[in-house]
């Protein structure tokens, strides 16, 4: 079945460093990808979405480009803020345009950025 | 505008209690899901449904069900709770057309089951 690999954390980062956080699929059909975000105590936001090959999705200073051809979504940001510490989770929805799927979640990373 | 409000914030159950978490959504959309998070295993769907007065099974339903009688409410209950059954449950709501896909979440609601 579909699923999502995301790197395992935490990842522990300098405010301004660079971000990066590797997220792979498996998936039969065309699927939307996704990244959402977890702040500490707090449900899940949506941070950006691709639904189609090299797409890229943007919010808040990060980046994720739709890969097909290594069925990749990677996270980055160019420079990280104390505030952006938080979990991030790469999520897939199965069909794109399709609603009423459940999104296929990956584990979470949990990002610590230090002043 | 709320968006997806869940009650209550936290729980605590011993084995064998009952109790119906409540999820509301102000955005008149179609979809809702139950999620279930436990660390280190990202979110799990437990139940879902597509309309008012429908609900499906998820990855996960055992010890669970629910039900959706009005189409801003989606419960889920426990009918006997189990220590297995501690974990954080997030509501979430998807609308049609450009928002295909994008579920909003809840805040969640802490259960622990003694």
């Amino acid at each position: 079945g579909d699923s999502v690999t995301q790197m395992e954390g935490p990842v522990t980062l300098s405010e301004e460093a660079f971000l990066t956080i590797n997220c792979t699929y498996t998936a039969t059909g065309y699927p939307s990808l996704f990244w959402y975000v977890q702040y500490p105590g707090e449900g899940l936001q949506l941070l950006l979405k691709a639904t189609k090959a090299d797409d890229k999705g943007s919010n808040k200073g990060f980046e994720a480009t739709y890969r097909k051809e290594t069925t990749s979504f990677h996270l980055e940001k160019g420079s990280v803020q104390v505030s952006d510490s938080a979990v991030y989770f790469c999520a897939l929805s199965p069909y794109s345009n399709q609603a009423g799927t459940a999104l296929i979640f990956g584990k979470g990373t949990t990002l610590s950025v230090s002043s | 505008n709320a968006g997806v409000t869940q009650t209550p914030k936290f729980r605590v159950l011993k084995t064998g209690q009952s109790m119906t978490l409540l999820c509301a959504q102000d955005m008149n959309h179609e979809y809702m899901y139950w999620y279930r998070q436990d660390p280190g295993m990202g979110l799990r769907l437990i139940h879902y449904s597509v309309g008012e007065g429908t609900t499906a099974k998820g990855e996960v339903p055992d010890g669970y069900n629910v039900s959706r009688l009005k189409k801003q409410n989606f419960l889920l209950g426990l009918e006997s709770a189990a220590p297995s059954q501690t974990s954080v449950y997030f509501c979430a709501s998807e609308g049609e057309g450009s928002s295909y896909n994008e579920q909003f979440f809840g805040p969640g609601t802490r259960l622990t089951v003694l």
